[in-house]
Order: structure tokens, then C-alpha cells, then sequence
């Protein structure tokens, strides 16, 4: 089955500054690659997300890129504030009989420090 | 529009009692799931539902069942609580008409097993 490697675990950046967050798939038939971000004590709310056929999107301070030969894709959140402080999840998808198999990496915990 | 809605929010349970967890959504989406999330384990699927009048079995499903009632709920049942199974359980939904779509995720419930 698929195996989502998510890095680092934890993140501490000061406010301003860019963070990276790493994620690698090992089923080559993902197809759709979502991130999540999840406050503390709240639900998780897709922030962006793209597709097998994009190599990058960018909305505002978040950007995402794939790597399909790699099999990596990665977040970068730029001018970091301190409200996006929170655990952010990738995952990978793909379409198995009618069910979309997601599989989610273990998140990573980002701070921003003021 | 209210989402995904689930209900209890919280719950204290005692080993080897049961109880159901509801899940409901308003926006007419075919597939629902429900995970459970651990302390640096991301989010594991327990079961999904590709469409109505179907479920099947995701990565964690030993100790629960689930039932479809009709496209709009989707509830999972703890036959007879374990202490292992004390954890943040999320249920989400999405739409696979024309392909992946991003999961909208419930706020959770937080149930703890004594």
C-alpha cells in the first residue's frame, strides 16, 4: 500500500521568515496530493492542494510543488505570521474502484515565534 | 450549510461499554469516512463508504463497525470499549465526481475509554 514519509516533525521559524514542509509517496498511481492544516483542539482544513498533472501552485504565501519522477512534494509558506502556527498534514490520493484511498503523513508541528 | 456535523463532541466511556458516534453532511457528497487520530500517528482510516449502500474496511477497523444509513450519515459504533481505543475520531466526506476532490473533516469527537 502506499507510505507517506512526512519532514521534519516539528518546525520552529521566526515570524518573516519561510518555512518547508517535505513529504515523499511511494505509490506511483497517487494522483492528488492535498494539505491539511489543523489548529489545536480544531478539525483539519485543506489549505492547498494539486495534482499529478502540476508540477506547482501557488496561493498567496502558500505554495506547493510535486515531483512525480521523485515522488516528492513539498509545502512552503512564506512571511510566516504567527497564526500559522499549527500541525500541517500532507497526503496522498489516488482512485481505487469508486473510493478515494488517502493516505495521510504523521504531520508536522510548525511554530512561528514572534 | 453547516458541513460535516458530528455529534458527541466528547465522551467518557468505561471499558466494554458501547456506544454510536453520528456523522452527518449537507452537501451531497457520495463518499464518507471515519479516522481516528493519535499523538504522532496522523490520521488512520478506520472505514469508508464509497457511495450508499456500501462500506468497507480502512487500515484500523478491529473493534468497530459502521454503518451507511442513507447519503447524508454515517455512524460508527463501538461494540465494547478498550482503553486502546481512546482518540480523536474524525469523520469526513468528499465528492469523487470527476475525480479526487479534497475531504471536508467534521470537528471530531474526543472519546476516552477508562
Amino acid at each position: 500500500g502506499e507510505n507517506v514519509e512526512q519532514h521534519p516533525s516539528t518546525l520552529s521559524v521566526q515570524e518573516g521568515d519561510s518555512a518547508v514542509i517535505k513529504c515523499t509517496y511511494s505509490d506511483s498511481a497517487s494522483n492528488y496530493f492535498p494539505w491539511y492544516k489543523q489548529e489545536l483542539g480544531k478539525r483539519p482544513q485543506l489549505i492547498i492542494d494539486i495534482r499529478s498533472n502540476v508540477g506547482e501552485k501557488k496561493d498567496q504565501r502558500i505554495a506547493v510543488t510535486l515531483n512525480k519522477t521523485a515522488k516528492h512534494f513539498s509545502l512552503h509558506i512564506t512571511e510566516t505570521q504567527p497564526e500559522d502556527s499549527a500541525v500541517y498534514f500532507c497526503a496522498a490520493s489516488r482512485n481505487s474502484g469508486g473510493y478515494q484511498k488517502v493516505t495521510f503523513g504523521i504531520g508536522t508541528k510548525l511554530q512561528v515565534i514572534p | 450549510n453547516a458541513g460535516v456535523t458530528q455529534t458527541p463532541k466528547f465522551q467518557v466511556l468505561k471499558t466494554g461499554q458501547s456506544m454510536t458516534l453520528q456523522c452527518a453532511q449537507d452537501m451531497n457528497h457520495n463518499s464518507m469516512y471515519w479516522y481516528r487520530q493519535d499523538p504522532g500517528m496522523g490520521l488512520r482510516l478506520i472505514y469508508y463508504s464509497a457511495s450508499e449502500g456500501t462500506t468497507d474496511k480502512g487500515e484500523v477497523p478491529n473493534g468497530y463497525n459502521v454503518s451507511r444509513l442513507n447519503k447524508r450519515e454515517f455512524s460508527l459504533r463501538l461494540e465494547s470499549a478498550a482503553p486502546s481505543q481512546t482518540s480523536v475520531y474524525f469523520c469526513a466526506s468528499s465528492d469523487q465526481t470527476g475525480g479526487n476532490q479534497p475531504q471536508h473533516f467534521g470537528d471530531g469527537t474526543r472519546l476516552s475509554i477508562l
